[in-house]
């Protein structure tokens, strides 16, 4: 299979505890999107990168969440000092720069904050 | 900043009865993308607008573009049971068109 994977794809963890997630995107497609969704809502942006660039971060987004792509390849997304309301369904997703506009979505790594 | 929104939240119906989700946006769109997720899974791109007024089809879904690129509408003929799962439109707020704001979708069960 050649699609978005992302690992894990569930952690539990306690509150005050970092957690850093994986996304492995598609291998021709060179941006990159991390989503945030909850319970019965839509995919809530959070940062975008093209290559290795973050070109843009969500301004809603706490300081304690920041994200890599070292090498314009595999992403990874960390959230220090996890709360409660961290809890959700973090989605990536990747595209190509040109032509198609079609975002292809990963399963997603379900975190649950206890 | 930019809201998109949908109605309705949820919709059942009777297996080969027509569905329709229509997406509001608080800022006129460059595009707007339509994605569907089903239960348990992660959302799946269904279809790009571009143009004012541009109505696209596939099979039995007919997505439709507002003339004032503020709003759009997918219908469904026909439901069956496959239609299950979660609508969502989805809304460029760059430029670039490349970060998207999602409404909540609508929640289609369809009763065998």
């Amino acid at each position: 299979d050649t699609g978005v994977s992302q690992d894990p794809r569930h952690k539990i963890t306690k509150r005050g505890q970092n957690v850093t997630f994986r996304c492995d995107p598609i291998s021709e497609h060179n941006r990159l999107y991390w989503y945030r969704q909850t319970l019965g809502q839509g995919p809530e942006f959070l940062t975008y990168f093209q290559n290795e660039a973050q070109l843009e971060k969500s301004r809603l987004l706490s300081d304690r969440f920041s994200a890599e792509r070292p090498k314009g390849s595999f992403s990874t997304l960390e959230i220090q000092r996890t709360e409660q309301g961290d809890s959700a369904m973090y989605l990536c997703a990747s595209s190509l720069v040109t032509g198609n506009p079609e975002q292809y979505f990963g399963p997603g790594t379900r975190l649950t904050v206890t | 900043g930019q809201q998109v929104m949908q109605i309705p939240q949820y919709q059942h119906v009777q297996e080969g009865e027509d569905f329709t989700t229509y997406c509001n946006s608080s800022t006129t769109l460059s595009n707007i993308q339509w994605y569907k997720q089903r239960p348990g899974g992660h959302p799946v791109f269904l279809i790009q607008l571009v143009k004012s007024g541009e109505v696209k089809k596939q099979k039995r879904l007919t997505f439709q573009f507002g003339e004032a690129k503020k709003n759009s509408s997918l219908h469904i003929t026909a439901t069956q049971t496959t239609d299950v799962g979660t609508y969502f439109c989805a809304g460029p707020w760059d430029n670039a068109g490349n970060m998207l704001t999602f409404g909540g979708g609508t929640r289609l069960m369809v009763k065998p």
